[in-house]
């Protein structure tokens, strides 16, 4: 059965600094990995979708990288703003592929002033 | 504007008292899906759909029912509601391609059931 853990799961950082978000998955058989940001009280948003055959992935002040075989994704945001204070979720295909997703329970990300 | 829309975004309900959240996408999605988000177990798959008429449990079914038979319409079924059905739930849609395209979520239902 695929299981997602994104460490840490809650951080906080001053306004400017670049920080880095992980995702690990236990079957490394999938086909892509998407990278979700969740404001309270709000669905998902995707961010980022890599293919399995993709290494990394950027979008803005984003970028997302995929190991496959180690079975890691990170989120690297550049030059943090209290706007991008949310909860970062990663979402990889459940065990064998096929149309389930697997959420890993997030890192909840504050920017401060 | 392209959207996945839920209705409603909040209930309150009592034990055994069935209830439908309905959810629509206007991007004319194939795959649509039904998640649940409990504080300290994430988001769990509940049930998909890859195609009109075609339906799949996802990890935690048990409970509930679906139905589409519309391409834009998915709506969740609680035909027995319990208390351990309290949570916040999401409807999210993706196109054909699934494997190569983003999940397009909806604001979610939080329901109550006392």
């Amino acid at each position: 059965k695929q299981e997602v853990t994104q460490i840490p799961a809650a951080l906080s950082v001053p306004e400017g600094e670049n920080l880095v978000l992980n995702c690990s998955f236990t079957d490394s058989a999938i086909y892509n990995l998407q990278w979700f940001r969740q404001d309270p009280g709000k669905g998902l948003t995707s961010l980022l979708l890599i293919q399995s055959s993709q290494r990394e992935q950027t979008s803005g002040r984003l970028n997302a990288s995929l190991d496959k075989s180690s079975g890691r994704s990170t989120l690297y945001i550049a030059a943090s703003q209290p706007g991008d204070s949310a909860t970062y979720l990663c979402a990889v295909p459940g065990t064998g592929g096929g149309n389930k997703l697997t959420f890993g329970t997030g890192t909840q990300l504050k920017v401060e002033l | 504007e392209a959207q996945v829309t839920q209705n409603p975004r909040y209930l309150i309900t009592v034990t055994g008292k069935k209830l439908t959240v309905t959810c629509s996408q206007n991007m004319n999605h194939e795959y649509m899906s039904w998640y649940r988000q409990d504080p300290g177990l994430g988001l769990r798959q509940i049930y998909y759909s890859m195609n009109v008429e075609v339906t799949d449990k996802g990890d935690v079914p048990e409970g509930y029912k679906v139905s589409r038979k519309e391409k834009r319409n998915f709506p969740l079924i609680l035909e027995s509601p319990s208390p351990n059905q309290t949570s916040l739930y999401f409807c999210a849609s993706s196109s054909n391609n699934y494997r190569n395209s983003p999940l397009h979520f909806g604001n979610g239902t939080r329901l109550t059931v006392t």
